[in-house]
């Protein structure tokens, strides 16, 4: 059965330092999303991309943040200055369509931690 | 504003009973609701997904239902195993057409002793 893989499964880097996680979405899925979870707290939107560009961002996707899908399988989260408050679990996502029920299936996510 | 309250916090029953999970939301416009299972450290499953006109959606063991008069939504799971303690997140989809968002319940923790 077709899924959503995530690498690494867990990073550990220093404030201040980038972090790229890296995707890979279901093949003939066509949306893709980033999520995050603080340890306790809501999964949270951080944004959504279609056709090579983002279709949507939420409040916490600032500047520090930026996604690509450098060729046809990939699709990466980029943190530039990492926070203390970036811990978090970070789940990618994708789906078939955007319209309808719109299932999206996440990754198994990748644990950062920033010290 | 757009929120999902999730009920109990937390539960802890026996291998083999019957348990029933709640969820009431305040989401305009409503699409859809969705009920994930989450195991720790994993990315969340997908159980249902139940459209406005649905009032109940079977998966295996687990049945959901929802009263879109009263916003509300509950999971049952019967017969439980141990296998299903985990965290159980409601989310419901609002927006219309692809201007849609998700909006996160803080989830049911659920524990299944032997």
């Amino acid at each position: 059965e077709p899924e959503v893989t995530q690498t690494p499964s867990h990073q550990v880097t220093q404030m201040g330092q980038e972090v790229i996680l890296r995707c890979v979405p279901i093949s003939n899925h066509l949306y893709f999303y980033w999520y995050r979870q603080i340890l306790g707290q809501k999964v949270e939107f951080l944004v959504s991309f279609y056709n090579n560009e983002i279709s949507e961002k939420s409040e916490i996707f600032d500047d520090q943040f930026s996604v690509e899908r450098p060729d046809g399988s990939n699709f990466t989260l980029k943190i530039r200055s990492t926070k203390l408050e970036d811990s978090a679990m970070y789940f990618c996502a994708s789906s078939g369509t955007s319209g309808g029920q719109n299932e999206q299936f996440f990754g198994p996510g990748t644990r950062l931690t920033v010290l | 504003k757009n929120q999902v309250e999730q009920s109990p916090q937390s539960l802890i029953i026996l291998e083999g009973k019957n348990c029933t999970l709640q969820c009431n939301y305040t989401v305009s416009p409503f699409s859809n609701l969705r009920w994930y299972k989450q195991d720790t450290g994993r990315g969340p499953v997908s159980l249902t997904i139940m459209t406005f006109s649905e009032n109940t959606k079977s998966n295996g063991r687990y049945t959901a239902t929802l009263d879109a008069d009263t916003k509300q939504s509950s999971l049952h799971i019967t017969a439980s195993q141990l296998s299903d303690s985990a965290s159980y997140i409601c989310v419901v989809s609002a927006g219309a057409g692809n201007n849609r968002k998700l909006i996160w319940g803080l989830g049911t923790s659920l524990a299944v002793n032997p």
